[in-house]
């Protein structure tokens, strides 16, 4: 089992719609969490990142973290077809001295006009 | 402020070859990391640099694989010799050593092929 999951999709929404991307992970003892956007043959762009529970929000972005029951989520308002990318799920571990990120497979999203 | 950036975007080579990557982070960012992600896979950890020391090369595949940094500003990554597998992209990321030191920005990544 792999230590961050993410549907691969494509998850598919009209403009104008809310996007809901979900990342679970592991029985481990975590730290941060991010969300990376990735459009195709790009570097991943650090979009958001969240330390505790509840929810963070950004512009149109909201990430939301429930530790107790092991999942981050990235919600995007007002979706457009700029938001089509591949959106990557990243936790940092509370392991002493290591800042390494586990990434997740990424969720592809795609934004019809 | 200029982002991360590595050099070369693209490289083919067969295997047995010697490759060597190149990273440079964001301005004033002591820390560097190297990421890897081969076909189908996730992005993977290789190692960490606080400065010019290596903090934590858990990720590291095998001793085909020698990352430094001299001077604690630029990073290569050599791969020596090359196998088929070491195809993929080779993520560079950095981050401030104050702040908000767990947040990583990523360069665009160098695409290998061994051929």
């Amino acid at each position: 089992q792999k230590e961050v999951e993410q549907n691969s999709g494509p998850l598919s929404v009209p403009e104008g719609a809310i996007a809901s991307l979900n990342c679970t992970y592991s029985d481990r003892v975590s730290q941060s969490f991010f969300w990376y956007r990735q459009y195709s043959g790009k570097s991943p762009e650090l979009i958001m990142s969240i330390y505790s529970n509840g929810d963070k929000e950004d512009g149109r972005f909201t990430a939301q973290l429930n530790k107790a029951s092991q999942y981050v989520s990235l919600l995007i308002r007002d979706s457009q077809p700029s938001d089509s990318a591949t959106y990557l799920c990243a936790v940092k571990w509370k392991d002493t001295g290591r800042r390494a990120l586990t990434f997740g497979s990424g969720t592809r999203l795609q934004v019809q006009p | 402020e200029a982002g991360v950036t590595q050099f070369p975007s693209h490289s083919v080579i067969e295997k047995g070859q010697t490759v060597t990557l190149r990273c440079d982070p964001i301005s004033g960012h002591d820390n560097l990391y190297w990421y890897r992600r081969v076909m189908g896979k996730e992005i993977k950890f290789l190692l960490h640099f606080v400065k010019e020391s290596k903090q934590d090369e858990s990720g590291m595949p095998n001793n085909r694989f020698l990352a430094e940094r001299t001077g604690g500003t630029y990073s290569t990554l050599k791969v020596q010799p090359a196998e088929l597998e070491d195809s993929g992209v080779y993520f560079c990321a950095s981050s401030p050593y104050r702040g908000l030191p767990y947040e990583q920005y990523f360069g665009p990544g160098t695409r290998l092929t061994v051929t």
